[in-house]
């Protein structure tokens, strides 16, 4: 069975801070897909990153990193210089790669994220 | 265009009452989905269609009902509701039934059973 934890709840910074959420999960897949996604406070559900398990470089968007460690199974995620409109709550999620995922999504329990100015 | 749109946005009614939430993409992807997040925001899935084939249904209540009349469009049924249904229903699209698969989400509807 999958599982993803994100063991933080909630993370209040004041604004231009750095914050990270962390993301560990469990699979017994080799082959496996990880999301994050940003729920704003309006609702709707935003695709921020998709990551393989073959590719374990990190990436950077911008104010948004990623950081992927197979090792220590943690898909942690950074904001720079974090801004009020970072306030959202953000998920991180997992699927398997092969035929019978059909893109069914294990989210962890998210981290509601509040940026005060 | 709104990519994925979800009708009604906010719903509410009273117990035992029968009701449907629709939901059209028009991103040309062939599989849709439904998830329910609680009031926790706990988000799962609940169903999910391929090309009008039903290829996931999770361990929902016989209650709930979805219908695929075309690759476009997902509605769900609820019959009978009950107070623990209230929650945020969310639609999603997405190319393909693979795991790679990047899902594009509706803004949900909020359902209330009182």
């Amino acid at each position: 069975a999958q599982k993803v934890t994100q063991a933080q709840t909630e993370i209040s910074v004041v604004e231009k801070e750095d914050v990270t959420l962390d993301c560990v999960y469990e699979t017994r897949d080799t082959t496996y897909y990880l999301f994050w996604y940003k729920q704003p406070p309006s609702g709707e559900l935003v695709f921020l990153i998709r990551r393989n398990s073959f590719d374990e470089q990190n990436e950077i968007s911008g104010r948004y990193s990623w950081n992927f460690q197979k090792s220590t199974s943690s898909f942690n995620f950074t904001i720079t210089a974090s801004q009020v409109v970072d306030s959202a709550v953000y998920f991180c999620a997992l699927t398997n790669a092969g035929g019978t995922s059909y893109g069914k999504l294990t989210f962890g329990q998210g981290t509601i994220l509040t940026v005060h100015p | 265009d709104t990519a994925v749109s979800q009708t009604p946005k906010y719903l509410v009614t009273q117990m035992g009452n029968d009701k449907s939430i629709k939901c059209e993409q028009n991103l040309g992807h062939d599989t849709m989905y439904w998830y329910k997040q609680d009031s926790k925001k706990f988000l799962k899935i609940m169903f999910s269609y391929n090309n009008k084939e039903l290829i996931i249904n999770e361990t929902v209540p016989n209650r709930f009902s979805p219908k695929s009349p075309d690759k476009a469009h997902l509605n769900l049924h609820i019959n009978s509701l009950e107070l623990g249904d209230s929650a945020v229903y969310f639609c999603a699209s997405s190319q393909g039934r693979w795991g790679a698969n990047v899902l594009t989400f509706g803004a949900g509807s909020r359902l209330t059973v009182l």
